[in-house]
């Protein structure tokens, strides 16, 4: 059965800092991966999708990598600043259930 | 961009209510979920749906029902409200086609009360 681990599941910097938020799944049979954003009281806000043939995805200043291979993913914030502070989730699409499987996040604070 | 719209921010029900939460997206998509998001049990799905009056069970459908009438419409229905469904009710959607290129779009969420 797969399973998605998201540790820490929280972290504070300083703003400034380049930071690696970290997804490990059990399972190497996914279609793709997700990572998304969440504000407090608020949905979840897409960030990248990798599909399982590729091993990088970029947006700005965020750059999200996957190794199969080891069940790993990393979101990469570049220069991060008080409104990365957020939730980050990671979901895999398992391709052996076909189910879309959430971690439980990563609570972000980039401290001023 | 994707819109995905959920008709309340907040609900307050009363134990034993019919609650009825309703989600719209706007891009055609085939795919539409009901998840629910409590402190330390992450997302749960509750109910999907791959086209118009289908559905499909997801992990905790009890005490759930769900309509599909039209394509771009997806209601989740709490036939009689109970506080142990008190809980924030996220709507999503997405494309069906190469499964490896599905990406989820979500609504913003509700956050339902049950007293």
């Amino acid at each position: 059965k797969q399973e998605v681990t998201q540790i820490p599941a929280a972290l504070s910097v300083p703003e400034g800092e380049n930071l690696v938020l970290n997804c490990s799944f059990t399972d190497s049979a996914i279609y793709n991966l997700q990572w998304f954003r969440q504000d407090p009281g608020k949905g979840l806000t897409s960030l990248l999708l990798i599909q399982s043939s590729q091993r990088e995805q970029t947006s700005g200043r965020l750059n999200a990598s996957l190794d199969k291979s080891s069940g790993r993913s990393t979101l990469y914030i570049a220069a991060s600043q008080p409104g990365d502070s957020a939730t980050y989730l990671c979901a895999v699409k398992d391709s052996s259930a076909s189910k879309i499987i959430f971690g439980s996040g990563t609570r972000l604070s980039i401290r001023p | 961009d994707v819109k995905v719209t959920q008709s309340s921010r907040y609900l307050v029900k009363r134990t034993g209510e019919k609650v009825f939460l309703e989600c719209v997206q706007d891009m055609d998509h085939e795919n539409m979920f009901w998840y629910r998001q409590d402190p330390g049990l992450g997302l749960r799905l509750i109910y999907f749906s791959y086209d118009v009056k289908m559905k499909e069970k997801g992990d905790i459908p009890e005490g759930y029902s769900v309509s599909r009438e039209k394509k771009e419409r997806f209601s989740l229905i709490l036939e009689s409200a109970s506080t142990n469904q008190t809980s924030m009710y996220l709507c999503a959607s997405s494309t069906r086609g190469q499964a490896t290129n599905e990406k989820l779009f979500f609504g913003s969420g509700t956050q339902l009360s049950v007293l």
